[in-house]
């Protein structure tokens, strides 16, 4: 079965962007079979989906996030990533990244999490 | 943006009892709807998808019914591991996945 793993940098300061990576095993990343989504979850608060990206390359973001984000696929080392720009303490959250099968379906494989921290 | 809804926003159930958890969706979702267990510095997991199908490995103490705006969750008889938070999660308005905020389930 799929396993996802997040890594980052752990702190980030205001008005820089932040930058993680989630690696796929257990199965290919350039597959039509998953969408590559990032969930984040500010401490003690709820999910907010960010966005997603099918191994094609094709991305769909979250609005409300949507000139801050930008999410990549590298189909050789197995990675997609996600970058949010001008970060500010809002952006404090524990990021999640998940796989779903098609665009209509929920998250089915879930890393573990890796917490981001905004600030000077 | 569909909006979810989740009540109560804490409940509290004793060992063995049956616990009902409630999702609101603020427009039709169909049966596009997913549940996910959180327990403390864990990654949620998918319980129910589709409103009342189990995912792999789910017990069948969990069940989930509804459709439209209107969803439930039920454990049937609660054991000490399900006391956890619960998220719904929408997917029927793809490209703009929303959750719920929660439903804490905690021991009476």
């Amino acid at each position: 079965q799929l396993q996802l793993q997040e890594s980052g940098p752990g702190l980030v300061k205001p008005s820089e962007t932040l930058s993680l990576t989630c690696t796929v095993s257990g199965g290919s990343i350039s597959t039509s079979t998953y969408y590559w989504g990032w969930i984040r979850q500010p401490p003690g608060k709820g999910l907010e989906w960010i966005g997603s990206i099918y191994y094609s390359g094709s991305t769909y973001y979250n609005p409300s996030l949507k000139s801050r984000v930008t999410i990549s696929v590298d189909t050789s080392r197995t990675q997609f990533s996600l970058k949010l720009s001008s970060v500010t303490a809002a952006d404090t959250a524990v990021y999640y990244c998940a796989s779903h099968r098609t665009s209509y379906s929920s998250f089915d494989y879930w890393g573990q999490g890796t917490l981001l921290t905004v600030s000077s | 943006e569909i909006v979810m809804t989740q009540s109560p926003a804490t409940l509290s159930v004793s060992p063995g009892e049956r616990a009902t958890l409630s999702c609101r969706a603020s427009q039709s979702v169909s049966s596009n709807l997913a549940w996910y267990q959180q327990k403390p510095g864990q990654a949620p997991r998918l319980l129910i998808y589709g409103a009342s199908t189990r995912a792999t490995g789910i017990p069948a103490r969990f069940s989930g019914s509804g459709s439209g705006t209107e969803f439930t969750l039920t454990i049937s008889s609660l054991q000490s591991e399900d006391f956890a938070v619960y998220y719904c999660q929408q997917y029927n308005n793809w490209p703009l996945y929303t959750f719920g905020q929660g439903t804490k389930l905690e021991i009476k």
